[in-house]
């Protein structure tokens, strides 16, 4: 089975600076993705990781160590629109399906 | 419009009733997916479709729940005598095939079960 694991909450201030943690458990890894959702939308693509290290874009990095099964999200310069769910996904064994966290629901205070 | 559309975008039905949810993917994406979002859980995968090959449909979670494709593109997601924790959002994504392309995301039929 999959077992991803993430905070269920989260809190920041405007221009801080936020980590969001994702462990997981899965039978085979075939990469990790990171998805934002706004309330009431779906979810859209941030970022993918399948080999070890950081990968920056933007405001918004992630990073991978496979050893430890461990992600997490860095978002930088927070602003009010940042304010959203962070879903961690990870594809397992076979090449297409995802497992997904419950998502961490980021919230930025002025 | 290029992204995945999905309709009803709301549905109230009681308990029993059968309803009927449609997905329309990106054009020229051949893998298609269910999920179902329910309050403070994780998307949950229901079924996947990837050209002509047999769906998985491991994720559905009764036998009154079933999906097509028709034609490669559009899909139908059909639940059966629903029951009212069948209430959830059901979400569409479409991909083109490959292992390190992202899902491109519906925006979700929010169903009630009353």
């Amino acid at each position: 089975g999959q077992n991803i694991d993430q905070p269920t909450e989260m809190t920041a201030t405007e221009g801080a600076i936020v980590q969001i943690n994702c462990t997981y458990q899965t039978s085979g890894f075939n990469g990790l993705f990171w998805y934002q959702q706004h309330a009431g939308e779906a979810p859209t693509f941030l970022s993918y990781n399948v080999l070890d290290g950081l990968e920056e874009k933007g405001r918004f990095s992630s990073f991978l160590s496979r050893s430890k099964g461990y992600s997490y999200l860095l978002l930088k310069e927070l602003q009010m629109k940042d304010s959203a769910s962070y879903l961690c996904a990870v594809r397992g064994s076979n090449d297409y399906k995802l497992s997904f966290g419950a998502g961490t629901t980021v919230t930025v205070r002025a | 419009g290029a992204g995945v559309s999905q309709s009803p975008s709301n549905k109230v039905t009681e308990k029993g009733k059968d309803v009927e949810l449609r997905c329309d993917p990106i054009s020229g994406h051949t893998a298609l997916y269910w999920y179902r979002q329910s309050l403070g859980q994780g998307l949950e995968f229901l079924i996947y479709f990837q050209g002509n090959s047999a769906p998985d449909k491991s994720g559905l979670p009764s036998d009154r729940f079933s999906a097509e494709r028709t034609g490669g593109s559009v899909s139908t997601l059909t639940i059966q005598r629903t029951q009212q924790e069948d209430s959830a959002v059901y979400l569409c994504a479409s991909t083109l095939a490959g292992s390190y392309n992202e899902q491109f995301f519906g925006p979700g039929t929010r169903l009630t079960v009353l």
